[in-house]
């Protein structure tokens, strides 16, 4: 069974433009998490989906935001790059809400924002 | 609200030495306890788990037991290997959601383990 996948795995922007990231979760899995990891702040929750609904949100400001399709594929949106924004960005998924005893991780993908 | 401490690395090991990561939570509730290691240029594994007080959460070698008591899960192992370099991550699960999402992940720690 193929794993969490990730595209595009590295990513270069400037400051001002907008980002759109993806996650294909493992087949049968409807929950995708999403989690930023900067040297500073370490790793952090910004969202999760399950059934094509947001369940939980972290701490970031609006500039961020998400959706899963009826496919449980889930894209990630940044809007107004700003250097802060230069982390990897890891993509879990689960077969269940809150499932957090299965959750794999993909590989990330890593955006340097200049 | 919740968090999850963990000791500061880098760590660095000879092969086949003792490694003990310390790993303290704050958590209302019961939250389950998790250790993930991620390897260079990949993303997080789990490692271990556990989900009650007093499991031990166990897997290739590594091993952490859960006391309620001291709030502690730290990760053990008896003998290390240069192929567990690695950063190890403590985390809990955020049973109440809110803001602070599934996970709760400690900063991490890199470990370096020398032939």
């Amino acid at each position: 069974k193929a794993g969490v996948t990730q595209t595009p795995r590295y990513l270069i922007k400037t400051r001002g433009q907008q980002v759109t990231l993806s996650c294909s979760p493992i087949s049968g899995h409807r929950s995708v998490s999403w989690y930023q990891q900067t040297p500073g702040q370490g790793l952090q929750f910004l969202f999760e989906y399950f059934s094509e609904t947001q369940r939980n949100k972290g701490n970031f400001p609006g500039r961020f935001s998400g959706r899963q399709f009826s496919n449980s594929r889930s894209e990630m949106n940044v809007s107004t790059l700003e250097l802060g924004d230069s982390a990897l960005y890891l993509c879990a998924s689960s077969l269940e809400d809150r499932g957090w005893e299965t959750q794999y991780f993909g590989p990330g993908t890593r955006l340097l924002v200049l | 609200g919740n968090s999850v401490t963990q000791m500061e690395g880098p760590v660095t090991l000879s092969e086949e030495a003792f490694l003990t990561i310390n790993c303290t939570y704050t958590a209302t509730g019961y939250p389950s306890l998790f250790w993930y290691v991620q390897y260079p240029g990949e993303g997080l594994q789990l490692l271990l788990k556990a989900t009650k007080a007093d499991d031990k959460g166990s897997n290739k070698g590594f091993e952490a037991t859960y006391r309620k008591e001291t709030t502690s899960f730290h990760l053990e192992k008896g003998s290390v290997q240069v192929s567990d370099s690695a950063v190890y991550f403590c985390a809990l699960s955020d049973e109440n959601g809110g803001s602070q999402g599934n996970l709760i992940f400690g900063k991490g720690t890199k470990l370096s383990v020398k032939p």
